[in-house]
């Protein structure tokens, strides 16, 4: 069974630093591009990162540029999201989220999702 | 405003048809083949329901059907029932300088 356990989130101050984990398990995660998912609170779905197999590309949305980073280490089958410069608008549910094998851009499984909050 | 539109909110009563329509505003949008929707209940993780506009994965009702024509794609749900209320997701790739799109998401409610 295909399973994506995310954690790290918590409570962080303005213009703090955090860093979130998914550990993936029930597929070859080498094999699979990746995906950063984030829901603020009330509001709807915004794609916030991808991550090829390799680890080799990375892409982000234009709100997040510049201040999170995203990268896997496929031995661990875990992917990181590292998140500086934390703005109020930042906080949300982050979840970590796999697509197709073949097509990148179809995600197709979820995780439960970790809690981010940044407030002083 | 998000590259996918979607109404905000749609209702329908027990065992009738309702259709949730996702409108690209990139003409890129009609070229590409890779919609997908979600269904989410409060608190929990969204979940696949259509990919590549009309495929259906294993376990999702054969009540839940996709389409797509020229920069509109559409959810269509029949035979409502009270478990399908929640809040829809369209998402697509929608073409060059982008990623993922989702939609802004429809509230349906079964009344």
């Amino acid at each position: 069974e295909v399973q994506l356990l995310e954690s790290g989130g918590g409570l962080v101050q303005p213009g703090g630093s955090l860093t979130l984990s998914c550990a993936a398990s029930g597929f070859t995660f080498s094999s699979y591009a990746m995906n950063w998912v984030r829901q603020a609170p009330g509001k709807g779905l915004e794609w916030v990162s991808g991550i090829s197999s390799s680890g080799g590309d990375t892409y982000y949305a234009d709100s997040v540029k510049g201040r999170l980073t995203v990268s896997r280490d496929n031995s661990k089958n875990t992917l990181f999201l590292q998140m500086n410069s934390l703005r109020a608008d930042d906080a949300a549910v982050y979840y970590c989220a796999r697509p197709s094998l073949t097509l990148i851009r179809v995600i197709i499984t979820w995780g439960q999702g970790t809690l981010v909050t940044v407030s002083s | 405003q998000s590259a996918l539109t979607q109404p905000a909110s749609v209702s329908g009563s027990p065992g009738q048809s309702i259709t949730i329509s996702c409108t690209g505003t990139s003409s890129d949008f009609g070229d590409y083949h890779l919609v997908s929707w979600f269904q989410q209940h409060p608190g929990k993780a969204p979940k696949l329901m259509i990919y590549e506009v009309y495929k259906r994965p294993s376990g999702v009702s054969n009540r839940f059907s996709g389409s797509k024509f020229g920069n509109t794609a559409s959810l269509t749900i029949s035979g409502l029932q009270a478990e399908d209320e929640g809040d829809y997701y369209c998402c697509s790739y929608v073409g060059r300088g982008t990623y993922v799109v989702f939609g802004g998401g429809t509230k349906l409610t079964v009344v």
